[in-house]
């Protein structure tokens, strides 16, 4: 069955690098596209990004300076990496998967990692 | 970037009425290529991922009670909840996932007990 399942600290050090890995299962990531979303202590939910099925990204605008995504498909992971972290990142990530090619809504979601930044 | 603009901001309902959530997007969500409007709709329960419930502005996910209907074109789109159920009590969000990057979701609708 298709799973996705986050993974990395809960706790970076503000102005620091945020690193989390999403290991898929049940489905190939050069079939479907991954994409991080997270959601704030709010409950708001933010797109930030996806790796395409051919390997290429596209981010939020918003975070594009900060924000990095690959992946290694022989083990089926993707990862986030964002730099200098600050408290208005403090939410869950989630990796998630687009239903159909390209189609961008999304029928799988990750259990989501909580993450806090503080000193 | 499209703002999707969710309304009410909560919502208290009893069981067994039947509930309308709205959704109004910035621009069209339409494609005439496809004749296909691009909102999905999403429950979140407490302590769980957001789920998919409904997407194409209209077609229910695969296992979603007939009860979640989605309706609306363009800009204008509604959740309606027809024979609200204990279970239901969840918050609802709406998202674009129209070809204009990036995603983004409405602010959501907590769906209380009265």
């Amino acid at each position: 069955q298709v799973q996705l399942k986050e993974s990395g600290p809960g706790l970076v050090q503000p102005s620091q690098t945020l690193s989390l890995t999403c290991t898929v299962s049940g489905f190939s990531l050069t079939s479907y596209n991954v994409h991080w979303v997270r959601q704030f202590t709010g409950k708001g939910l933010e797109w930030m990004g996806v790796i395409w099925t051919g390997g290429s990204t596209d981010y939020n605008s918003a975070l594009k300076s900060r924000l990095s995504i690959s992946r290694d498909t022989s083990k089926s992971q993707v990862f986030l990496k964002m730099n200098s972290l600050q408290t208005e990142d403090i939410a869950t990530y989630y990796c998630v998967r687009d239903q159909y090619y390209y189609s961008g809504d999304f029928d799988y979601w990750g259990q989501g990692v909580m993450v806090t930044v503080s000193s | 970037d499209i703002v999707m603009t969710q309304s009410p901001s909560s919502l208290a309902v009893s069981a067994g009425e039947t509930v309308t959530i709205n959704c109004k997007s910035s621009q069209s969500l339409f494609w005439s290529g496809s004749q296909m409007n691009y909102l999905a709709w999403y429950q979140q329960k407490p302590g769980q991922s957001p789920k998919l419930l409904i997407y194409y502005a209209s077609t229910r996910q695969s296992g979603v009670p007939d009860r979640f209907i989605g309706s609306g074109s363009g800009t204008d789109f509604t959740l309606t909840i027809s024979g609200v159920q204990a279970e239901d009590l969840a918050v609802y969000y709406c998202q674009h996932h129209y070809d204009s990057l990036p995603y983004t979701f409405g602010a959501g609708t907590k769906l209380e007990l009265k």
